[in-house]
């Protein structure tokens, strides 16, 4: 079945790039996004790669997709403390529910 | 601006009380969808809808209920059969069945029972 994982936390320095990976297990034709979740609110959409692209980029944002190995990152340059939040990795499959299979999110802390 | 409007942002409620929480979307979405999150869990699916007057038990659907007479609204009732109910509650909604189909979130109720 659908699986997506993702690491718990990272912890940066302002000014830094940040690196948050995720990886999944379906290789049917995929849509892969990022959401942000900031505390106490809902999750927003930052970003979302199709599964025969290999980059995207995004102001400050850029995804990395390696099909081979079924990873996907998110890069954030020059990470700011407002960039502090939860980071989900979700995917949708072709020939699957339509439904976004999320991982558990990653906690970007963001130290001064 | 079009977007899902949950209501209230905090509720509160006695242990043995049923409770019903509130979504409406003005973005003519036919999906909606009720997710639970848990510190550390991520997000667990209750419910969703695809279509009016339809909808589909998710993960973790005992001890909850739904109902979508409109396409704008899909509330959710937390019942006192539910064990554990104390959580932050998401709602989404997306176009629908078509591959590229990001869900757009709510900004969330958190309930806590005593």
């Amino acid at each position: 079945g659908e699986d997506v994982e993702q690491s718990l936390f990272l912890s940066v320095r302002e000014g830094d790039s940040s690196v948050i990976n995720c990886t999944y297990t379906d290789s049917s034709s995929t849509y892969l996004y990022w959401y942000k979740q900031e505390p106490g609110a809902g999750l927003q959409l930052l970003t979302y790669i199709f599964s025969n692209m290999d980059m995207k980029q995004d102001q400050r944002l850029t995804v990395l997709l390696n099909k081979k190995d079924k990873h996907l990152s998110l890069r954030i340059a020059d990470t700011q403390t407002g960039d502090s939040a939860i980071y989900f990795c979700a995917e949708s499959t072709a020939g699957g529910s339509y439904i976004p299979t999320f991982g558990r999110g990653t906690s970007l802390i963001v130290h001064p | 601006d079009g977007g899902i409007t949950q209501s209230p942002k905090y509720l509160f409620r006695k242990e043995g009380q049923n409770v019903t929480l509130s979504c409406e979307q003005n973005l003519n979405h036919d999906a909606m969808y009720w997710y639970r999150q848990d510190p550390g869990q991520g997000l667990r699916l209750i419910y969703y809808s695809q279509i009016v007057n339809d909808f589909q038990k998710g993960d973790i659907a005992e001890g909850y209920s739904v109902s979508r007479e409109k396409k704008e609204s899909f509330p959710l009732t937390v019942t006192s059969a539910q064990k554990n109910p104390t959580a932050f509650y998401l709602c989404a909604s997306s176009i629908g069945d078509i591959l590229n189909s990001p869900l757009h979130f709510g900004n969330g109720t958190r309930l806590t029972v005593t």
